[in-house]
């Protein structure tokens, strides 16, 4: 599965839109980029996955790029209970079921 | 659905103890993933099953760790003997597979600690 780069870390302010950018250069045409998050002491959470095409749903949208080479994560708009950890994951489409979690980015929302 | 649940969500042990993780994966999943999370290596896959069969186990660390899954509502993560390294946040997922894409849900984990 391609390797993802996520920042670090992020701020924003609440109710302002998080962007969260992740670079997958190596990625290949039948891999997922999938989103997950991990709020404090709690285990992961689905958030979003995408192809080609961009997506979005009631907890966020996910923008990729033509090239497929990098995706954002957008939270329209950041509460505080927005601040976790999120990992950017890339996964080939029907291949054994390894999902390898990085570092991600922690992301705090600031009141 | 209850979600995934897993049992102890708490245990505190002595070295050289038994330790036995279980977990129930959501109905009608039928891939289940054990994981592990410390602050040093972050989430770490130990091992994962498709349809009761383990799959993939080089996650697992070592010879002290084994895991089970006798029937596709129950698993179990064990570790004989425990040690003071082992202390950790062990997580339980299971997902289904939807048209090649495949979403994983997560129990609240079991915080173990080993003295």
């Amino acid at each position: 599965d391609a390797k993802t780069t996520q920042p670090t870390s992020m701020d924003c302010a609440e109710g302002r839109a998080a962007n969260l950018p992740c670079n997958h250069s190596t990625i290949s045409g039948n891999e997922y980029v999938y989103w997950y998050r991990q709020i404090h002491s709690q285990g992961p959470q689905y958030i979003i996955h995408g192809l080609k095409n961009n997506e979005t749903n009631e907890m966020a949208s996910l923008i990729i790029t033509e090239d497929r080479k990098s995706s954002t994560l957008i939270l329209p708009h950041a509460t505080l209970r927005d601040t976790a950890v999120y990992y950017c994951i890339v996964r080939a489409k029907n291949t054994g079921n390894q999902f390898y979690f990085g570092t991600g980015t922690s992301l705090t929302v600031i009141p | 659905d209850a979600g995934v649940i897993q049992s102890p969500r708490h245990e505190v042990t002595e070295m050289g103890q038994e330790v036995t993780l279980r977990c129930k994966p959501i109905s009608g999943h039928n891939s289940l993933f054990w994981y592990r999370q410390t602050m040093m290596r972050g989430l770490e896959l130990l091992i994962y099953f498709n349809n009761n069969v383990p799959i993939d186990d080089s996650g697992m660390p070592e010879d002290r760790f084994s895991a089970k899954m006798p029937n596709a509502s129950f698993s179990t993560l064990k570790i004989q003997p425990s040690e003071p390294r082992d202390s950790a946040v062990y997580f339980c997922a299971s997902s289904l597979q939807v048209s090649g894409a495949n979403v994983l849900t997560f129990g609240a984990g079991s915080r173990l600690t080993v003295l």
